[in-house]
Order: C-alpha cells, then structure tokens, then sequence
C-alpha cells in the first residue's frame, strides 16, 4: 500500500540539540511538505520542495532546515535556534505543487523539548 | 490577509445525533475547500473537496456545503458514530493553481455513548 510514514512517533528533545524527524513516501509524488501544528490553531507551512534538491520556505521556516536528496525523503532538521519546538509536526505529500487532488498526509510526530 | 475561522471549537454530541460545522473564510481568489478529519495523535484524511461551482458534496454520512457568495462552508454528520470523535479542519485553496492553503484551527467533536 502506498503511504507516509513519519517517525519516531513521539520524540523528546534537551535544550540546544538538534533533532531530525523523518518522512518517507512512496506514492510516486513529487511535490511534499512540512507542517507545525499546536493546539487550537491551523497548520503551518514550514518547508515545502517540488522536485529533488529544491526545497522552499513557508510561513514558519526559522529554526528549521531540510533536505530532499531523494524523491522519496523529507526529513525536517529542528536545530537549537528553534526556540519553542514544542509541537505536532505533520509531513505531507501531493502529486504536483498545484495541489489539484489533495494532499497524503503522515501520522505526525509529537517533538517535546525536556 | 487569507484566513479560515471555524466554530465551534469544540461541542459534545450524543451517539446518533447530528451536528454542523461552520468554517467562514477570507480568501482570494478562491480555487477550493477541503474538510478534513484528523483523529488524535494521527495526520488528517481528507473528506470532501469542493471548488467554486459547487455547493454540495457527501462522504458517507458527512455533507459539506459551500455558499461562495458568503464564503462560509459546513459539515454535516448524520446519525453521529463514537468513531466520529475526532478535529475536523477546513481547508481552503487560493490562486491560480490553488496550492496557497490557508487552514482552519478546527472543529473538535466528542460523540459520547
């Protein structure tokens, strides 16, 4: 079946580290995407890339730093400038950047900073 | 500047019942809105997608209704199920290629027994 997947599912993070979550697809898209969600409001763009080795910043790109070395790969870097990470982070994928058929998303991962 | 409001935040239903969602935006030019329905802890999954002629769309026991003139849209969910606790997020598109999302903060719904 094709999918998302994101992991880890829960990851905890100390003050200063850098953290990776990753987000694999193999729906054949091109264009993927990374949100930030907290409670009580909408999702925010972070990344987003159209094709390998071309990625663009969203609304929330500070603190943040991604590759896509492969079609398949989006992994999110949260660095230590990040000052509140705390959050719901959400990987998507869609065919192209025009979005025209919706977007896949992963299950999430939950980043808490301890 | 593009935004999505829903109401309520939250409301609590007994299992069989109906309710609504309300999602009101302010987005220009309008290409089309998606509800989605996001379980705790898990990414959304899309329900329906409605772009600007239309003004109906059902998913099974969910009816989603665009009014384009006052730019608000709703969902319906008929005959409530416990495994309809969950948020439930408008989405609406903007430009040309409707690849601008602006997101709703959703909709949560409890479904008690």
């Amino acid at each position: 079946d094709g999918g998302i997947t994101q992991s880890p599912k829960y990851l905890f993070r100390k003050e200063g580290q850098n953290v990776t979550l990753s987000c694999e697809q193999n729906l054949n898209h091109d264009a993927m995407y990374w949100y930030r969600q907290d409670p009580g409001q909408g999702l925010r763009l972070i990344y987003y890339s159209q094709i390998v080795n071309d990625f663009q910043k969203g609304d929330i790109a500070e603190g943040y730093s991604v590759s896509r070395e492969k079609k398949e790969s989006f992994p999110l870097t949260v660095t230590s400038a990040q000052k509140n990470p705390t959050a719901f982070y959400l990987c998507a994928s869609s065919i192209d950047l025009t979005v025209l058929y919706g977007y896949t998303f992963g299950s999430g991962t939950r980043l808490t900073v301890v | 500047k593009n935004q999505v409001e829903q109401s309520p935040q939250s409301l609590i239903i007994l299992e069989g019942k109906n309710c609504t969602l309300q999602c009101n935006y302010t987005v220009s030019p309008f290409s089309n809105l998606r509800w989605y329905k996001q379980d705790t802890g898990r990414g959304p999954v899309s329900l329906t997608i409605m772009t600007f002629s239309e003004n109906t769309k059902s998913n099974g026991r969910y009816t989603a209704t665009l009014d384009a003139d006052t730019k608000q849209s709703s969902l319906h969910i008929t005959a409530s199920q416990l495994s309809d606790s969950a948020s439930y997020i408008c989405v609406v598109s903007a430009g040309a290629a409707g690849n601008k999302l602006t997101f709703g903060g959703g909709t949560r719904v409890l479904v008690k027994p």
